[in-house]
């Protein structure tokens, strides 16, 4: 089946820096997702991609959709404490006929220090 | 509006026990998805359904079954339960592109 790897598994860091991570695949996706879980929670969407190309900004949060349509990175700029949390990348093919589930990357889990 | 509920929020099971994950939306949504999530791994897709009364096999269906009967309610079903799926159970609907998830189920089984 589709594989993403996701990296880093793991990042400790300092409130304020930027953080960067990003999702390879074998498979090519329509649309790439960057999602957030916090503990006890499901995970949350932070950012879609369409479009191979595309960035997108949400507020300290920026994401783009590889050229090659097989990979993604998410950029946090100043991290706070509230960024704390496991995120994860996603893709996903919209066949239009089938399921149309997302392939996840194993999280990377994200510490910060004050 | 609730979103996407799960019932219950944890569940402690003895091996070959079977019991019944609910998930509930509101928000009208035709696709709804049933992932399991394990230490260390992303979510992985068990089953779906595309609309009310039909499903589909995900992943990882072995040991599961499913049943939409309700276009809001999207049932897992472990019939003979085993160790190996102790798991944290999300369910998801979709709406466009977007999933939505619940909130999750801890299961355990001894």
């Amino acid at each position: 089946g589709q594989q993403l790897n996701q990296s880093p598994q793991s990042m400790f860091i300092q409130e304020g820096e930027d953080v960067s991570m990003n999702c390879t695949s074998s498979s090519i996706f329509n649309t790439w997702l960057w999602y957030k879980q916090e503990p006890g929670e499901g995970p949350v969407l932070l950012i879609a991609l369409y479009k191979a190309g595309e960035l997108t900004s949400n507020g300290r949060l920026t994401a783009q959709f590889g050229i090659t349509r097989k990979d993604s990175f998410l950029n946090i700029s100043a991290s706070i404490p509230s960024d704390v949390g496991i995120y994860f990348c996603a893709g996903q093919i919209l066949s239009g006929g089938g399921a149309d589930g997302l392939t996840f990357g194993k999280g990377t889990h994200l510490i910060i220090q004050p | 509006n609730a979103g996407v509920t799960q019932t219950p929020k944890f569940r402690v099971l003895k091996t070959g026990q079977s019991m019944t994950l609910l998930c509930a939306q509101d928000m009208n949504h035709e696709y709804m998805y049933w992932y399991r999530q394990d230490p260390g791994m992303g979510l992985r897709l068990i089953h779906y359904s595309v609309g009310e009364g039909t499903t589909a096999k995900g992943e990882v269906p072995d040991g599961y079954n499913v049943s939409r009967l309700k276009k809001q309610n999207f049932l897992l079903g472990l019939e003979s339960a085993a160790p190996s799926q102790t798991s944290v159970y999300f369910c998801a609907s979709r709406a466009g592109t977007t999933q939505y998830f619940g909130p999750g189920t801890r299961l355990t089984v001894l």
